[in-house]
């Protein structure tokens, strides 16, 4: 079973940047079999997709974002990292690595969540 | 990119009753259309995938329909565990993006 655990700083300071990681256990990173997202929920808000990785390390991100995040897999520690640069307070939020599986083509949704991680722009 | 819409914003039931939110998306996704549940202080888990599928030890009172741009996530008899907040999510094309949520509350 595919199980995620975000990791980083709780606290970073505007103009920054906001760096997590995220070891994946149960299967290996560039496995076919499944893809990797970032989702970051602020506090009392909605869902908000960040990007996406495939097992290629082809990479996509919310246009709202594209210039200042970038998502990454490292294969020798089998785990994710978001760096998200020149933070301000509106990015405070629970951060979220989630992940889907793959089969035959197809990939299904995010059936794979991290616990998630506050993360505090101040 | 494609925005996705839910309504109500709440809905107030009492346990028992057969509950049916709406997603829409501002163009056509196919079936590439997913439900999340998410109950305070926890993250989102997976409900329905492909619009219909139910995900891995989602109660069949859990059931999706729809395709294109309109959908429904309907929940048969809502027990006291079902009272959360429910995100639709589209991932027909980038980027993907999620609705901002219903929130099912006990009456």
């Amino acid at each position: 079973q595919v199980q995620l655990q975000e990791s980083g700083p709780g606290l970073v300071k505007p103009s920054q940047t906001l760096s997590l990681t995220c070891p994946v256990s149960g299967s290996f990173i560039n496995s076919h079999n499944y893809y990797w997202s970032w989702v970051r929920q602020p506090p009392g808000k909605g869902l908000e997709w960040i990007g996406y990785i495939s097992n290629s390390g082809t990479t996509h991100y919310n246009p709202s974002l594209v210039s200042r995040a970038l998502i990454s897999a490292d294969t020798s520690k089998n785990h994710l990292s978001l760096k998200l640069s020149a933070v301000t307070a509106a990015d405070t939020a629970v951060y979220y690595c989630a992940g889907g599986s793959c089969a035959d083509g197809l990939c299904q949704a995010f059936g794979y969540w991290g616990q998630g991680t506050l993360v505090t722009v101040s | 990119d494609i925005v996705m819409t839910q309504s109500p914003a709440t809905l107030s039931v009492s346990p028992g009753e057969r509950v049916s939110l709406s997603c829409r998306a501002s163009q056509g996704v196919s079936r590439n259309l997913a439900w999340y549940q998410q109950k305070p202080g926890q993250a989102p888990r997976l409900l329905i995938d492909g619009a219909s599928t139910r995900a891995t030890g989602v109660p069949g009172r859990f059931s999706g329909s729809g395709s294109g741009t309109d959908f429904t996530l309907t929940i048969s008899s809502l027990q006291s565990e079902d009272f959360a907040v429910y995100f639709c999510q589209h991932y027909n094309n980038w980027p993907w993006t999620f609705g901002p949520g219903t929130k099912v509350e006990i009456k």
